[in-house]
């Protein structure tokens, strides 16, 4: 069956040091990966999506990267920021599982000031 | 442009009632899915709709039903409310197309339901 999973379930940085939250997938046919991120009391936002044929990707101050031989994926934030401070979700889509996503349950992200 | 939105945003019902939760998708998106997040979770998949019908269907009991209408929004119903149904209540939308198309799928805020 599918599974997502994060290594780390909280996280506690600086404020100005770099992020790396890491998410585990097992379905080697995952194709689509988004990571998301909630703060307390909203819906997930997206961040930042990565599709199976790239390995990394670059956002405004966060880069995803993907590692199909160890099915991991990683979203890494620069200078985080107070603001950064939320839950975390990967979450991935296999092609011949149509629309639905399998979520991980978070790494939870503080930001110390 | 206005994204996903969903109402109500908080209720509470009494066990055995019913709820119909509302969302309209992000303008431009055909496709509509629902997830349920229970505290301290990740959301887990109900179900999709697509042209007015059900796609696509998760883990989850006929208690849960759903609708779209012609105008790509959706309701989702619960029947026979149990305790455990207490959760945040998350719609989802994008284009069918999306995923060919780099579209990404958004999320709403949520309908938080509290059964008591």
């Amino acid at each position: 069956g599918e599974s997502v999973g994060l290594h780390l379930p909280t996280l506690s940085v600086q404020e100005g040091d770099n992020s790396i939250i890491n998410c585990a997938y097992s379905n080697s046919a995952s194709d689509y990966f988004i990571w998301y991120k909630q703060e307390s009391g909203k819906g997930p936002q997206f961040i930042i999506d990565i599709r199976s044929n790239m390995d990394k990707r670059q956002g405004q101050r966060v880069t995803v990267l993907l590692n199909k031989t160890v099915k991991h994926l990683s979203l890494q934030i620069a200078a985080t920021q107070p603001g950064d401070s939320a839950v975390y979700f990967c979450a991935e889509n296999t092609l011949n599982t149509g629309n639905q996503f399998y979520f991980g349950t978070g790494t939870s992200l503080t930001v110390i000031p | 442009d206005a994204g996903v939105t969903q109402s109500p945003t908080h209720l509470i019902k009494t066990r055995g009632q019913q709820v119909t939760l509302r969302c309209s998708p992000k303008s431009g998106h055909d496709t509509v899915s629902w997830y349920q997040q229970a505290l301290g979770q990740g959301p887990q998949f109900i179900f999709q709709y697509y042209e007015e019908e059900e796609r696509q269907r998760g883990n989850f009991p006929d208690r849960f039903s759903g609708h779209q209408f012609p105008n790509y929004s959706s309701e989702l119903n619960v029947n026979a409310l149990l305790l455990g149904d207490s959760a945040l209540y998350l719609c989802a939308s994008w284009g069918f197309a999306g995923r060919t198309s780099g579209n990404t799928i958004y999320f709403g805020e949520g309908s938080w339901l509290t059964v008591v």
